[in-house]
């Protein structure tokens, strides 16, 4: 299975931005990089997804490296709402689609 | 909005006790899935559904069954709950587009304790 690695942590000030990084070196060509991210006690909720170009949408931007090989959500201001685990998934083309999440980053925000 | 509801949010049951655990979503979304959740192990896929009366064993069937008779639900069955068992159980659904499944929508989770 394609697999993700994530540091277990990261911490940020309110109101700055916030890079949380993932690398996927296994990543085939028809992979697509999804986030998600769980909040406290609900289920996680997609974020953004790419697959070679940089993606941005109104929760977030997507940094893609040019290998693919990595990839980088940006969260341009933390606000105190966006502490959660944040999840890098790939989505696997030839297995339907099929999401495999990895452990993910847990990201504090200290006001 | 996509809403998932899932029938309980927190859940005790005895050891042997057959358990239902009823998913609906309101999208008409023919892919649904049944995840758990522990510490450290993270989310881990147990069955899904890519459509009516349909099923794949996910990673970690065993223990497990599921039915879907209607395409807007989809329940997880624990034929006999074990200690093992407990643990939060998150439902998702999502739309087929291309022949590829689009992004998921989460539930807000069942805890299921089993004593």
């Amino acid at each position: 299975d394609a697999k993700t690695t994530q540091p277990n942590s990261m911490e940020s000030n309110e109101e700055e931005p916030v890079h949380l990084p993932c690398n996927h070196s296994t990543i085939s060509g028809t992979d697509y990089i999804h986030w998600y991210r769980q909040l406290p006690s609900q289920g996680p909720e997609y974020v953004i997804h790419g697959l070679t170009s940089n993606v941005n949408n109104r929760m977030a931007s997507l940094a893609i490296a040019e290998d693919r090989k990595s990839s980088t959500l940006i969260l341009h201001r933390a606000t105190l709402r966006d502490a959660a685990v944040y999840y890098c998934i790939l989505r696997v083309y030839n297995q339907g689609g099929k999401l495999i999440f990895g452990q993910g980053t847990e990201l504090s925000v200290k006001p | 909005d996509v809403k998932v509801t899932q029938s309980s949010r927190y859940l005790v049951k005895r050891t042997g006790e057959k358990v239902f655990l009823e998913c609906v979503q309101d999208m008409d979304h023919e892919n649904m899935f049944w995840y758990r959740q522990d510490p450290g192990l993270g989310l881990r896929l147990i069955y899904f559904s890519y459509d009516v009366k349909m099923k794949e064993k996910g990673d970690i069937p065993e223990g497990y069954s599921v039915s879907r008779e209607k395409k807007e639900r989809f329940s997880l069955i624990l034929e006999s709950a074990s200690t093992n068992q407990t643990s939060m159980y998150l439902c998702a659904s999502s739309s087929l587009q291309g022949g590829v499944q689009e992004t998921q929508y989460f539930g807000p989770g069942t805890r299921l304790l089993v004593l």
